[in-house]
């Protein structure tokens, strides 16, 4: 069975830096691109990152180009999102998913509370 | 970016309604499209994919058509457990985006 479990959120203050994780299980890891999705609360899903199954290739929303960065490890069958320099409108729910296309499976996301 | 418009942003519907859910695109994007659906305090399911392909465990009552720039999402009889907010998605060009979902509530 695929399971994503995402980790790292929390209160932090504006300008501040996180990083969240997530741990995969149930599949082969390094066949897939793997990407980051948020949701702020009560709201839509805004797509927010992706890594290639070998990080070569990475892309990032405009909303947090320069100030967020995807990686993975995949010895540990983890991806990454560091977040640095955050703001009150990133404050959301984060979820990775995994998939090349479509996103077949999702984690139970990992709040982010940007706030003074 | 692509926008997705989709529509209604909500409905309700009873038990055994056909119902039916639309998705534009702001440029063609052939058949790189998705349906997904979000319970309240869960993430988002995978229902359709490559805008017609019925994800598998999805139960057959939920089905995807289109091409190009207009899609439709129908459940063909809607069950309690349909209560949810549903969202459509474009992968053909990145960034990949999201429609601004539709809440479908069970009268």
């Amino acid at each position: 069975e695929v399971q994503l479990v995402e980790s790292g959120g929390g209160l932090v203050q504006p300008g501040r830096s996180l990083r969240l994780s997530c741990a995969a299980s149930g599949f082969i890891f390094d066949d897939y691109a793997m990407h980051w999705v948020r949701q702020a609360p009560g709201k839509g899903l805004e797509w927010v990152s992706f890594i290639t199954w070998n990080g070569n290739i990475r892309g990032y929303a405009d909303s947090v180009k320069g100030r967020f960065t995807i990686s993975r490890d995949n010895a540990k069958n983890s991806l990454y999102l560091q977040m640095n320099s955050l703001r009150a409108e990133d404050t959301a729910f984060y979820y990775c998913a995994k998939g090349s296309d479509s996103l077949t499976n999702w984690g139970q996301g990992t709040l982010v509370t940007v706030s003074s | 970016a692509i926008q997705l418009t989709q529509s209604p942003s909500s409905l309700s519907a009873s038990v055994g309604d056909r119902v039916t859910i639309t998705c534009r695109a702001s440029q063609g994007i052939s058949s790189a499209f998705a349906w997904y659906q979000q319970k309240p305090g869960k993430a988002p399911k995978l229902l359709i994919y490559d805008a017609s392909s019925l994800q598998s465990g999805v139960p057959s009552r939920f089905s995807g058509s289109g091409s190009g720039t207009d899609f439709t999402l129908t459940i063909s009889s809607l069950q309690p457990e349909d209560s949810a907010s549903y969202y459509c998605q474009q992968f053909n060009n990145y960034p990949l985006t999201f429609g601004g979902g539709t809440k479908v509530e069970i009268k």
